[in-house]
């Protein structure tokens, strides 16, 4: 079955460590995104990819860091810089930009202590 | 500047009554709009969507009315059931090749038996 997969689904890290969630997906999406949740804040875009070795930042990118080097896969790299990295992170792709329906992953629990 | 507006964060309804989320919009270049559905600790699904050139979309118990003039548009739940008790995120793109999903903030549905 295609999908697109989030790992771990919950992580501990100590205040002022880098960290790297993974985002897979076997959909054959040009398109991939990072969402964070934070509660009533809705989902907020981190950074955006809609093609290999290409990426954008998005409303809330600093702290953060992605690479996209292949198409299947989209890490994001929560960085010391960020201040608030306490937060449920979403991976999502589509088939391309412009309106397609997005398909989401389970979610990434971070949590730094 | 919120361009995607719900603006009730919760909303309960007695099970077998009609549920309606709304959300509003600013941005008059939107042309695609989207319905998602979540559950805590997992990642948004995709419920129903509706095109510009429409003012209503149907599928099953869902509904979604779109009021371009007025810039807004409502999820309609009939019957709703409990399972139906989730967070629903209203989605707007104005297409293109800068078409990113825009989120509102979301509303939480609960649905009591």
């Amino acid at each position: 079955d295609g999908g697109i997969t989030q790992s771990p689904k919950y992580l501990f890290r100590k205040e002022g460590q880098n960290v790297t969630l993974s985002c897979e997906q076997n959909l054959n999406h040009d398109a991939m995104y990072w969402y964070r949740q934070d509660p009533g804040q809705g989902l907020r875009l981190i950074y955006y990819s809609q093609i290999v070795n290409d990426f954008q930042k998005g409303d809330i990118a600093e702290g953060y860091s992605v690479s996209r080097e292949k198409k299947e896969s989209f890490p994001l790299t929560v960085t010391s810089a960020q201040k608030n990295p306490t937060a449920f992170y979403l991976c999502a792709s589509s088939i391309g930009p412009g309106g397609n329906s997005y398909t989401f992953g389970s979610g990434t629990r971070l949590t730094v202590v | 500047d919120q361009q995607v507006k719900q603006n009730s964060p919760s909303l309960s309804v007695q099970e077998g009554r009609i549920s309606i989320l709304n959300c509003d919009y600013t941005n008059s270049m939107f042309d695609y709009f989207l319905w998602y559905k979540k559950y805590p600790a997992e990642g948004p699904t995709f419920l129903i969507s509706i095109s510009s050139i429409k003012d209503k979309n149907e599928d099953g118990r869902f509904t979604v009315f779109l009021n371009k003039s007025a810039k807004h548009l409502s999820l309609h739940i009939v019957p709703s059931q409990p399972g139906d008790s989730a967070v629903y995120f209203c989605a707007a793109s104005a297409g293109g090749s800068q078409g990113n999903l825009i989120f509102g903030k979301g509303t939480k549905l609960s649905v009591k038996p």
